[in-house]
């Protein structure tokens, strides 16, 4: 079945440092959505990528789609106490009828002030 | 506009008891999706409701998980019984459609913890 992986896994962070996070789908993706988790809360949708290739950007944050599809990451400029979190990649298959979306396994980002 | 709800927030019972979940979905969202989340993993859909049809619910353990949406609107899951391995986050979402390019919008979530 489809898997959806990310690394790094937890990530610890001086504050105003950058932060990465990577996203691979054992298969092709027909989108690309990313959410954000806070501790104890619950997923929160980020964005949406869409095109093979796309870049989007969301003041210090910045997505990007691979080119075949499987595969995204997800940028943080100068990270801020407010960007902890989990962060987690979801894409349904290319194809696919339905929203049947797979989450990937999620990066912990730690931001120590 | 509300968001989606999910009640109870807490639940602890012990292994082989029953328990069931509520949820509303944000008003106008035809599908319903609920989400098993373990401890340190990503949440892994149980079962999709388009209106009150049933999608997809290929990940269901159907011997002892059922849900139901009966009016296309709010929905139930339960568990009967419950196993040690089931203790986890159960989260609700909902989008205005099924298709692949909705963005989903998460309830608070249920945390079950079976003893």
């Amino acid at each position: 079945g489809q898997q959806v992986m990310q690394i790094p896994q937890y990530q610890h962070v001086q504050e105003g440092e950058d932060f990465t996070t990577y996203c691979n789908s054992s298969t092709t993706l027909s989108n690309i959505q990313w959410y954000k988790q806070r501790p104890g809360g619950h997923p929160v949708f980020l964005i949406q990528l869409v095109k093979s290739g796309e870049v989007k950007k969301q003041k210090r944050l910045t997505f990007q789609f691979g080119e075949a599809k499987k595969n995204s990451s997800l940028h943080i400029t100068a990270t801020q106490t407010t960007d902890v979190g989990t962060y987690f990649c979801a894409g349904p298959n290319y194809g696919g009828a339905t929203n049947k979306l797979i989450f990937g396994t999620g990066t912990l980002l730690a931001v120590q002030p | 506009e509300a968001g989606v709800a999910q009640s109870p927030r807490y639940k602890i019972i012990e292994k082989r008891q029953s328990v069931a979940f509520w949820c509303n979905p944000i008003s106008g969202h035809a599908t319903l999706y609920w989400y098993q989340q373990i401890l340190g993993q990503g949440p892994k859909l149980l079962i999709q409701f388009q209106n009150n049809g049933v999608v997809d619910d290929s990940q269901l353990p159907k011997d002892r998980f059922s849900a139901e949406r009966l009016k296309g609107v709010d929905s139930t899951l339960k568990i009967q019984p419950a196993k040690l391995e089931d203790s986890a986050v159960y989260l609700c979402a909902s989008s205005p459609t099924g298709g692949p390019y909705n963005e989903q919008f998460f309830g608070p979530g249920t945390r079950l913890t079976v003893l």
